[in-house]
């Protein structure tokens, strides 16, 4: 059974940095085309994509934020964490972690957290 | 980076009746890295159907996915209550992933 668990604080302040953890079971990610995403949704908004990191460590981030996140794994632990910082009250959103898809010719996020909503507010 | 259009921004439908969800891409996409998620409030987005027209595991097929290059299309052949929700598609290109803003499938 593959589980996704975010995890971190509901409320930051503005400037701060944000840390993220994503603790997962039931995979690897030192398995060949796996890797784990984040996402975040504002309030009655559409999801938008910020970052993933494969089970090779290659990185990927999204281009309008990409000099504001940091994605990293600790294998041996089961966690992806990710940092943003700057933190803005635009960023408040419900941030969900998601396995990518295993295969190497197709990508999609088949297992999601349940999420965690961060606001920003002083 | 790719961005995807979804139409129309809202549907009203009744049970029964057939839905046709459209996502277009600003540049080509390959099938092979279009998905599409259905979300309900306060619950995550789950995946519906991957490679342009795979159902995922336990999708209903009343749920069809097609389309190529730049359109793409959701179906649902005969609506059911528990199908009124927002659905995303999602897409995979030159190494970074996008959603949609979203189609809301609303009851009339």
């Amino acid at each position: 059974q593959i589980t996704l668990k975010e995890s971190g604080p509901t409320l930051v302040k503005p400037t701060q940095t944000l840390t993220l953890t994503c603790t997962f079971s039931g995979f690897s990610l030192s398995t060949s085309g796996v890797g784990v995403g984040w996402i975040r949704q504002p309030p009655g908004k559409a999801l938008e994509w910020l970052a993933l990191i494969y089970w090779d460590d290659d990185k990927r981030y999204s281009p309008s934020l990409k000099s504001r996140l940091t994605i990293t794994k600790d294998t041996s632990k089961n966690q992806v964490v990710l940092t943003m910082t700057s933190m803005d009250p635009v960023d408040t959103a419900t941030y969900y972690c998601a396995r990518r898809c295993q295969s190497v010719t197709t990508a999609y996020f088949d297992y999601w957290g349940q999420g965690t909503l961060v606001t920003v507010s002083s | 980076e790719i961005v995807l259009t979804q139409s129309p921004g809202t549907l009203s439908l009744s049970p029964g009746e057939r839905a046709t969800l459209s996502c277009r891409a600003s540049q080509s996409v390959s099938s092979s890295y279009l998905a599409w998620y259905q979300q309900k409030p306060g619950q995550a987005p789950r995946l519906l159907i991957y490679g342009a027209s795979s159902r995922a595991t336990g999708i209903p097929d009343r749920f069809s996915g097609s389309g190529s290059g730049t359109d793409f299309t959701l179906t649902i052949s005969r609506l059911e209550p528990e199908d009124f929700a927002v659905y995303y598609c999602q897409q995979y290109g030159s190494s970074l992933y996008s959603f949609g803003q979203g189609t809301k499938l609303e009851i009339k």
